[in-house]
């Protein structure tokens, strides 16, 4: 059965720092494709990153809201994917998913969510 | 302001069928047959329900079908029922720098 399991969010204040976990079982992450999709209070969902897979160079991508301060990983022994968090803003405040990659570039697995709350 | 348009609600009887649609450029839902829907409820995982336009993972009831005309995608449910209610997100990968836009979800209600 395939399970991701986000946490790691919490309350923090702006320009802090939080890193993200999300444990996966069913799959390997190291030869998929894993993203970080978010959803802000009353808002739709936005993609944040994602890290392809070994065999295609483990490249990474970010949305230009993130770009520079969110920082996508992965750990292959622990079968888990990351996502640091840094110079938080007001507007980072969200649940965070992470999700597999199918494809044909849609979203086929995804974890329940982990919220991140910013504010001072 | 999302990527893709999408109506803010629709709204449909038990038994009826209903189309969400969502509209893009030629630069992600035109150009590309990689438009996806997500059923979304509250508190709960997003759930894929159509993917690559048109086609249904297994497990997801024939009842959803997805279509593309230029630059509008549409969802539609057939024979609506309660459990259908739910917030609905289509998204489109694009070469762009955002690889992946969505829309800004249409909430479902079954009257």
């Amino acid at each position: 059965e395939v399970q991701l399991v986000e946490s790691g969010g919490g309350l923090i204040q702006p320009g802090g720092s939080l890193r993200l976990s999300c444990i996966v079982s069913g799959f390997t992450v190291r030869s998929n494709y894993m993203a970080w999709v978010r959803q802000a209070p009353g808002k739709g969902l936005e993609w944040v990153s994602v890290i392809y897979s070994d065999s295609s160079d483990s490249k990474t991508y970010y949305a230009d809201s993130v770009k520079g301060r969110f920082t996508i990983s992965r750990d292959n022994s622990k079968n888990t994917l990351y996502l640091q968090l840094n110079s938080l803003r007001d507007e980072d405040t969200a649940v965070y998913y992470c999700a597999r990659v199918s494809g044909g570039w849609y979203f086929d697995y995804w974890g329940q969510g982990t919220l991140v709350s910013v504010s001072s | 302001q999302s990527a893709l348009t999408q109506p803010a609600s629709v709204s449909g009887s038990p038994g009826q069928s209903i189309t969400i649609s969502c509209t893009g450029t030629g630069s992600d839902v035109g150009g590309y047959s990689y438009v996806s829907w997500y059923q979304h409820h509250p508190g709960k995982a997003p759930k894929v329900m159509i993917y690559e336009v048109s086609n249904r993972p297994s497990g997801v009831p024939d009842r959803f079908s997805g279509s593309k005309s230029g630059n509008t995608a549409s969802l539609t449910i057939s024979g609506l029922q309660a459990e259908d209610e739910a917030d609905y997100y289509c998204t489109s990968y694009t070469t762009s720098r955002r690889l992946w836009v969505f829309g800004g979800g249409t909430k479902l209600t079954v009257l």
